[in-house]
């Protein structure tokens, strides 16, 4: 079966400290791994995808297949990192819209 | 380039009633997709269409349903509404990429529209 974990429901951390944002998926082939982000108020939008291998905003993410982990990291968090994170994959197999979503995690950055 | 559009934002509908939500796409993108979210259940895939034709559909019952227009813009419809079925809906439009090299390209996520089910 599909799925993605994001076990931290909230996560709490101070500015300047750094981040780490769970992901684990179940998939049966060659998934896409993403991270979606939902700032307050705003609509949900694509922060990174591990096929880019790129970093946004000071965050990077690193597809690990032995443990089937896709966790999202920021050395030096900031306040303004504060939002809904979702995990998310694909099914690999090219030109899909389906993607299936984590239950998310709410970033807490404290001054 | 205007966003994805989704209307209405908001609806109040009766048990048992039927509902269509509606979705414009980002111009250019075939690729629509409609999401559930839910505080409970967080965001469950409905389907996808492509070129008018659902693509891929997800774990709901025939109830919800949906089409797409040939000017790629989609419809989603749910009758027989349940006090269950309360929840934000979301639709995302892409341009599908160009073989499995480029992998799917990023989803863009309208602003949802709010349904609660009295």
């Amino acid at each position: 079966a599909q799925r993605v974990t994001q076990p931290e429901k909230l996560l709490s951390v101070f500015k300047g400290a750094p981040v780490e944002l769970k992901c684990n998926y179940s998939y049966s082939g060659s998934p896409e791994l993403f991270w979606y982000v939902q700032y307050s108020r705003q609509r949900l939008q694509l922060l990174l995808r591990h096929i880019s291998r790129e970093s946004i905003k000071g965050f990077t993410a690193d597809l690990n297949k032995g443990e089937t982990s896709f966790h999202l990291k920021k050395p030096f968090a900031q306040e303004e990192d504060s939002a809904m994170y979702y995990c998310a994959l694909s099914g690999g197999s090219g030109n899909t819209g389906k993607l299936i979503f984590g239950q998310g995690t709410t970033l807490q950055v404290k001054p | 380039k205007a966003g994805v559009t989704q209307t209405p934002r908001y609806l109040i509908k009766t048990r048992g009633q039927q509902v269509t939500l509606s979705c414009s796409p980002i111009s250019g993108h075939r690729s629509v997709s409609w999401y559930q979210q839910t505080p409970g259940q967080g965001l469950q895939f409905l389907f996808e269409y492509f070129s008018e034709t659902q693509r891929n559909k997800g774990n709901f019952p025939g109830r919800f349903s949906g089409r797409q227009f040939s000017n790629s813009r989609s419809e989603m419809n749910v009758s027989t509404l349940e006090l269950g079925d309360s929840a934000l809906y979301l639709c995302a439009s892409s341009f599908p990429g160009q073989g499995r090299r480029f992998g799917n390209t990023e989803a863009f996520f309208g602003q949802g529209t709010r349904l609660t089910v009295v």
